[in-house]
């Protein structure tokens, strides 16, 4: 199964730690997107990246939460000295990007964060 | 900001009844994209509606995309318990240097509940 790999599918953390989750895209995409899904809303944009670029984190927290897609290996979100209100489902979804096709965006399972 | 408003929020049929669920905004999107999550996994792509007018048939789904490319819709004919799930309506819009379709707004999505 070559889909978007999320790893780990749940997640404790206590507050005050870090989380890390991690996003490898489908084979052959080489553009990833962050979506947070919080209890009883929906799915809301993070942060779209590149390899090595972040395109736009209009989405993004400003404190706390960061991002990178380095030039191998898989994408990373970080949060920093994690809160209760972090306690969400995190998605990753990658698209291949050619200007002239339509292209569309394929998720992975998601991340399970529950913050005690 | 771009809102995609989603309707009914919840959908509770009997088994062989026929049900429409809209998707409309205010903005303009380059296209528009319907997926079903089912609990404790990640969104799954069943469509994208790219041109304004089309219509496209996925079995016993049909999805419309309004004529000003502002609204969408998806009526399933027929409905089985195994169509349960959620339904989320997504767009996207062009950015300044192609297309870019991974970055969506999603619609709050609509709980259909089939019973036999």
């Amino acid at each position: 199964n070559a889909g978007v790999m999320q790893n780990p599918r749940h997640l404790v953390r206590r507050r005050g730690q870090e989380a890390r989750l991690r996003c490898s895209p489908m084979k052959g995409h080489s553009h990833v997107y962050w979506y947070r899904q919080l209890p009883e809303e929906g799915l809301k944009f993070m942060v779209y990246l590149q390899k090595e670029n972040i395109i736009d984190e209009s989405g993004m927290p400003k404190e706390r939460f960061s991002a990178e897609f380095p030039k191998e290996g898989p994408s990373i979100l970080r949060i920093q000295q994690v809160v209760r209100g972090d306690s969400a489902a995190y998605f990753c979804a990658s698209s291949s990007r050619v200007p002239e096709l339509n292209t569309e965006a394929f998720f992975g399972q998601g991340t399970r964060l529950t913050v005690v | 900001t771009q809102l995609l408003e989603q309707s009914p929020q919840f959908l509770s049929i009997q088994e062989g009844e026929n049900l429409t669920v809209y998707c409309n905004s205010s903005s303009v999107f380059s296209s528009l994209q319907w997926y079903r999550q089912e609990p404790g996994e990640g969104p799954v792509l069943l469509v994208t509606v790219v041109t304004g007018g089309e219509v496209k048939k996925l079995k016993r789904l049909t999805f419309q995309f309004g004529d000003a490319r502002k609204d969408s819709s998806l009526h399933i004919t027929a409905a089985q318990p195994g169509d349960t799930g959620l339904y989320l309506c997504a767009g996207a819009r062009g950015d300044a240097g192609g297309t870019s379709y991974g970055k969506l707004t999603f619609g709050q999505g609509t709980i259909l509940t089939v019973h036999p």
